[in-house]
């Protein structure tokens, strides 16, 4: 089956760096991506890699590593807005995106 | 970049109506748009997948003959909830593609928050 795992919830301090993890396993690949949402909000994009490897951003940053079936979203210099729901999805063969359940992550002074 | 609407922002309505929305690509031509649902601190579980000028493509467990999906242009398409009841009150969130862009993203619109009382 096609299964996404992210971990439910993540603390961090103001200013510090996190790395929020997430793990596939779709029935094909075409892209993992990330979204951030916040509450009440739609979510809005962040990255996509298809290729392994870093792609950088800003102070965001997502890692994958396809024969692992693993990617990770790297937040620098955390700031009190990035306090959300962070969202990994991956696409499949049939273009489809496959969501997890997504992180909550909490900022603290 | 790409900027899909929403119509209306939040609704609420009687038990028994139908409530329509409606999903826009304002800037692009949504080949593919999709239809989520996301209750209360869960995650996005998507409804259905429409293609233009097509029927939708129904997940497992979505009745269709309760959830009305049109895709009749390739900038618009709707979710007509019908009869209406306290457990279909949820946020309701489209998003579009275009596959003809060769670009994978899908673009999402700002949400339908739906209370039937």
């Amino acid at each position: 089956g096609q299964n996404i795992d992210q971990p439910t919830e993540m603390t961090a301090t103001e200013g510090a760096i996190v790395q929020i993890n997430c793990t596939y396993q779709t029935s094909g690949f075409n892209g993992l991506f990330w979204y951030q949402q916040h509450a009440g909000e739609a979510p809005t994009f962040l990255s996509y890699n298809v290729l392994d490897g870093l792609e950088e951003k800003g102070r965001f940053s997502s890692f994958l590593s396809r024969s692992k079936g693993y990617s990770y979203l790297l937040l620098k210099e955390l700031q009190m807005k990035d306090s959300a729901s962070y969202l990994c999805a991956a696409m499949d063969s049939n273009y489809q995106l496959i969501w997890g359940a997504g992180t909550k992550l909490i900022i603290k002074p | 970049g790409a900027v899909v609407s929403q119509h209306p922002s939040w609704v609420i309505c009687k038990s028994g109506t139908s409530v329509k929305i409606e999903c826009r690509s304002l800037d692009f031509q949504a080949t593919t748009m999709f239809w989520y649902r996301q209750f209360p601190k869960q995650s996005l579980m998507l409804m259905a997948t429409s293609n233009e000028g097509s029927k939708a493509t129904y997940e497992q467990g979505v009745e269709k003959d309760k959830f009305l999906i049109n895709h009749a242009s390739l900038t618009l398409s709707t979710l007509t909830v019908t009869s209406a009841h306290p457990e279909d009150s949820s946020f309701y969130i489209c998003s579009a593609r275009d596959v003809t862009s060769g670009y994978n993203e899908q673009f999402f619109g700002p949400g339908t928050r739906l209370t039937v009382l």
